[in-house]
């Protein structure tokens, strides 16, 4: 049974670069079944679909974040990771790390238990 | 982005009732809808990809239908454990999106 934990800063000062990392375990990560995905949640509102990327490298992200958004992955260590650059207030929000599973139409079915990260001076 | 469209926004209902949630899709999405079942402080469970095809150890009382533009998901028989607020989501194209929220209530 796959499980994701995601880890990084809680707090996050304004014009910073918010980073946070995905630990996948289960055994699924190195299988090429799968896209790794990045989705957020601002406090009270519903879900925004912010990326993912594969193991290869290859990468999708939403075009509202694109300009400040990259991601990454290490294959060695089961791990991938989100950095979104020039963060306001409005980045606050709990950040979760998803799998999308491709035998399943590259629908989403498992998630991280989230993160939050406030930015704020 | 394709805009997702959930009705109603909120529902009240007893143990025991059949329930039936609406999603709308601004353009056609095929099959690609997804639920998924959010309880207050928790992440999002998956429970149905593809408009119909149950997730892996998902209750039998879930069920999902559609496609195009139109999808419902139908909880038969309401249990304790499923008052929560679901979201459809299109897996069609990228970027996915999702609908407002349904808050299911005692």
């Amino acid at each position: 049974q796959v499980q994701l934990q995601e880890s990084g800063p809680g707090l996050v000062k304004p014009s910073q670069t918010l980073s946070l990392t995905c630990t996948v375990s289960g055994g699924s990560f190195n299988n090429y079944d799968f896209y790794w995905s990045w989705l957020r949640q601002h406090p009270g509102e519903g879900l925004e679909w912010i990326g993912y990327i594969y193991s290869s490298g290859h990468t999708y992200f939403n075009p509202a974040l694109k300009s400040r958004l990259s991601m990454s992955v290490d294959t060695s260590k089961d791990q991938f990771s989100l950095k979104l650059s020039s963060v306001t207030a409005a980045d606050t929000a709990v950040y979760y790390c998803a799998r999308d599973n491709i035998r399943h139409g590259y629908s989403t079915d498992s998630w991280g238990q989230g993160i939050l990260v406030t930015v704020s001076s | 982005d394709i805009k997702m469209t959930q009705s109603p926004s909120s529902l009240s209902a007893s143990v025991g009732d059949r329930v039936t949630i609406t999603c709308r899709a601004s353009q056609g999405i095929g099959n690609s809808l997804a639920w998924f079942q959010q309880k207050p402080g928790k992440a999002p469970k998956s429970l149905i990809y593809g408009a119909s095809s149950l997730q892996s150890g998902v209750p039998s009382n879930f069920s999902g239908s559609g496609s195009g533009t139109d999808f419902t998901l139908i909880i038969s028989s309401l249990q304790p454990e499923d008052f929560a607020t679901y979201y459809c989501q299109q897996h069609n194209t990228y970027p996915y999106t999702f609908g407002q929220g349904t808050k299911l209530e005692i």
